[in-house]
């Protein structure tokens, strides 16, 4: 199946500082991949989408501008958490569609703790 | 607004019998539906999927049905094995096309005694 891949896969930051997580589509193209938070024992809540070559579409109560999504490249998609607190504190996960045989089917990538002190 | 729940947080089961997840949604527009499955600080896994035109798709032990009108699918894991232990989403769409984006239920964390 399709390979998308995250980076760091891990990470421990100060509060306030600025931190970013790769998302790359390994061996296959997407014009569109979709960013994910999960807090513990809860169930993974849509933060945005991100659209190849132009602005994401964030959904209610996401701040943009906290949040801010670069989808440069086909194979590759940005999620910059900027000035971090600890209840940013979360496991992001981005995936990207793949259409096969009935239908559209999302892959994940392995996610990123993100711990803010 | 949960639009999809998965009322029942965890599940026990015997391995080698059946394991029945079920999931529930609110929103007619859902026209696609997913299974994944997902173990501790990794990304979820596609189980199985499945069409608003059809009531049952089966992959091997796996096998989703759902019910329209009842707005309900349920995932059937026959047997069950010690390796299937892991916390189970069940997701929706509106349109199966590849920019179709995926609400989540909270999760079914599954767990098969040897």
């Amino acid at each position: 199946g399709a390979v998308v891949s995250q980076h760091p896969s891990w990470v421990i930051c100060k509060s306030g500082t600025s931190v970013k997580i790769e998302c790359r589509s390994l061996d296959f193209q997407a014009t569109t991949m979709f960013w994910y938070r999960q807090f513990p024992k809860q169930s993974l809540m849509l933060m945005a989408t991100s659209n190849e070559g132009s602005k994401a579409t964030y959904e209610q109560g996401v701040e943009k501008d906290k949040f801010l999504i670069n989808h440069a490249s086909l194979t590759l998609s940005t999620l910059t958490v900027t000035s971090a607190h600890p209840e940013d504190s979360s496991f992001y996960i981005c995936s990207a569609p793949v259409w096969l045989a009935g239908g559209n089917e999302q892959f994940f990538g392995p996610g990123t703790r993100l711990t803010v002190l | 607004d949960q639009q999809v729940k998965q009322n029942s947080p965890s599940l026990s089961v015997q391995e080698g019998r059946i394991s029945i997840l079920n999931c529930d949604y609110t929103n007619s527009m859902f026209d696609y539906f997913l299974w994944y499955k997902k173990y501790p600080a990794e990304g979820p896994t596609f189980l199985i999927s499945i069409s608003s035109i059809k009531d049952k798709n089966e992959d091997g032990r796996f096998t989703v049905f759902l019910n329209k009108s009842a707005k309900h699918l349920s995932l059937h894991i026959v047997p069950s094995q010690p390796g299937d232990s892991a916390v189970y989403f069940c997701a929706a769409s509106v349109g199966s096309s590849n920019t179709g984006k995926l609400i989540f239920g909270q999760g079914t964390t599954l767990q098969v005694k040897p």
